[in-house]
């Protein structure tokens, strides 16, 4: 079974700085996708980045990136020159990509990491 | 991307109603899914929308509590039956890609309080 773990329930950034947040995996597949979510007070879910088990290097969308380490299956997104706007709460999330049938495409998330950005 | 839109985009329900919410997507989609987030938790997935069959319910949800119709590859909906306030949540539609392992994506979510 799959499992995605964020101990941090809430961090905090003045504007401008760099902030990452933790996120580790356990799966059994040897092919996956991880992803992570910004969630607003609005409650949409908005896709910021995603990285693949087999992708040699990390994957970076502007001011987000990810500090993927397979061997630690850790996934943290780092944001850079963080912004008032970023305040939010942050999700990471797995889908296995070899499952099939009905469960192709389910994610499963962590619990989430309260981002609130100072002036 | 897809573009998704959920309605209603909220709602405040009596318990013992039902509320039906709609997902459309602008291009056809194998895989359609439906989350719940409670208050202050994360996500849940209550099912698979399967088009021209059955839904695929993941555990703790049943049919008769969380009817869904997938008539085709781009709409679906969830119903949420005889309402108590414990189905006080938000609910997100979902879709993904067999052709991209990235594209995930989500509709902007129902919010719905029942009283």
């Amino acid at each position: 079974a799959q499992k995605i773990t964020q101990t941090q329930p809430g961090m905090f950034v003045q504007e401008k700085e760099a902030v990452t947040l933790d996120c580790t995996y356990d799966t059994s597949d040897p092919s996956y996708g991880l992803f992570w979510y910004k969630q607003p007070s609005s409650g949409e879910m908005i896709f910021l980045i995603y990285q693949g088990s087999y992708d040699q290097q990390n994957a970076t969308e502007g001011r987000y990136s990810l500090n993927f380490q397979k061997a630690r299956k850790s996934a943290n997104l780092v944001i850079s020159a963080s912004q008032l706007g970023d305040s939010a709460m942050y999700f990471c999330a797995m889908r296995e990509l070899n499952a099939g049938g009905t469960s192709y495409g389910k994610l499963t998330f962590g619990q989430g990491t309260i981002l609130t950005v100072h002036p | 991307s897809a573009v998704i839109s959920q309605k209603p985009s909220r709602d405040i329900c009596q318990r013992g109603t039902s509320l039906t919410i709609q997902c459309q997507v602008d291009s056809q989609v194998t895989m359609m899914f439906w989350y719940r987030q409670q208050p202050g938790q994360s996500l849940t997935l209550i099912a698979t929308a399967n088009q021209g069959s059955e839904a695929t319910y993941e555990s703790g949800f049943v049919i008769d509590k969380f009817p869904i119709s997938r008539p085709n590859l781009t709409f679906s909906t969830l119903t949420v039956s005889n309402m108590s306030p414990e189905d006080s949540s938000i609910y997100l539609c979902s879709v993904a890609s067999r052709l991209a392992d990235y594209e995930q994506y989500f509709g902007p979510g129902t919010r719905l309080t029942v009283t």
